[in-house]
């Protein structure tokens, strides 16, 4: 089983909508959670940290579920430029590491 | 503000051959890391070193070797290249290793023919 899990894709969605997914991780001793921005060719940047209690970022809310071991991210009002690969990011089986999901693309059309 | 800086941006070697990507980081970072990124599988740790002096396997080190010169710098070796190391290469340093967010560089889009 991978250490990190995420829906590929892709979410092609009007201007203006709401878009979620999630992200599965297997280690449930994880502490740290990220959510990682990826345009095309270019490098992973950070979106926003995922706390226990949810944050938001603007239009940006992220959500963790130890219980059921997984965080998502939803994204309100999407705009053109949120057109992106998103990366789910968990501290793995041990300290030294951050484990990548695959990526989740999200397509905003005007 | 230049963060993480990778050289080269770009390289074609032909199989057999050797070269080294440089990475440098100007914030004072303890840990580094050296990632490939390949289409499907997201990014897999190559090496990464916790603090200036040590270094360590991640995921996929074979076929690599890696130097922390000091701390600002962690240099990615491919000693003979092969086909399967075609790849985007990503550097990244963090201030707590596996703790806090990364920070990358640009990547360097590696072709071995």
């Amino acid at each position: 089983r991978k250490e990190v899990e995420q829906d590929p894709g892709p979410f092609n969605v009007p201007e203006g909508a709401t878009v979620a997914f999630n992200c599965t991780y297997s280690n449930s001793a994880s502490q740290s959670f990220f959510w990682y921005r990826q345009d095309c060719r270019k490098e992973p940047k950070l979106l926003m940290s995922v706390y226990s209690s949810g944050n938001e970022d603007g239009r940006f809310t992220a959500q963790l579920n130890r219980a059921s071991q997984y965080i998502s991210l939803l994204i309100r009002d999407s705009k053109l430029s949120d057109s992106a690969t998103y990366l789910c990011v968990v501290n793995g089986a041990n300290d030294y590491k951050l484990s990548f999901g695959a990526g989740t693309t999200v397509t905003v059309r005007a | 503000n230049a963060g993480v800086t990778q050289t080269p941006k770009f390289q074609v070697l032909k199989t057999g051959q050797s070269m080294t990507l440089q990475c440098a980081q100007d914030m004072n970072h303890n840990s580094m890391y050296w990632y490939r990124q390949d289409p499907g599988m997201g990014l897999r740790l190559i090496y990464y070193s916790a603090s200036e002096g040590t270094t360590d396997k991640g995921e996929v080190p074979n076929g690599y070797n890696v130097s922390r010169l000091n701390k600002r710098e962690f240099s990615l070796r491919l000693e003979s290249a092969a086909p399967s190391q075609t790849s985007v290469y990503f550097c990244a340093s963090s201030s707590l290793t596996g703790v806090s967010e990364a920070f990358f560089g640009q990547g360097t889009r590696l072709t071995v023919v």
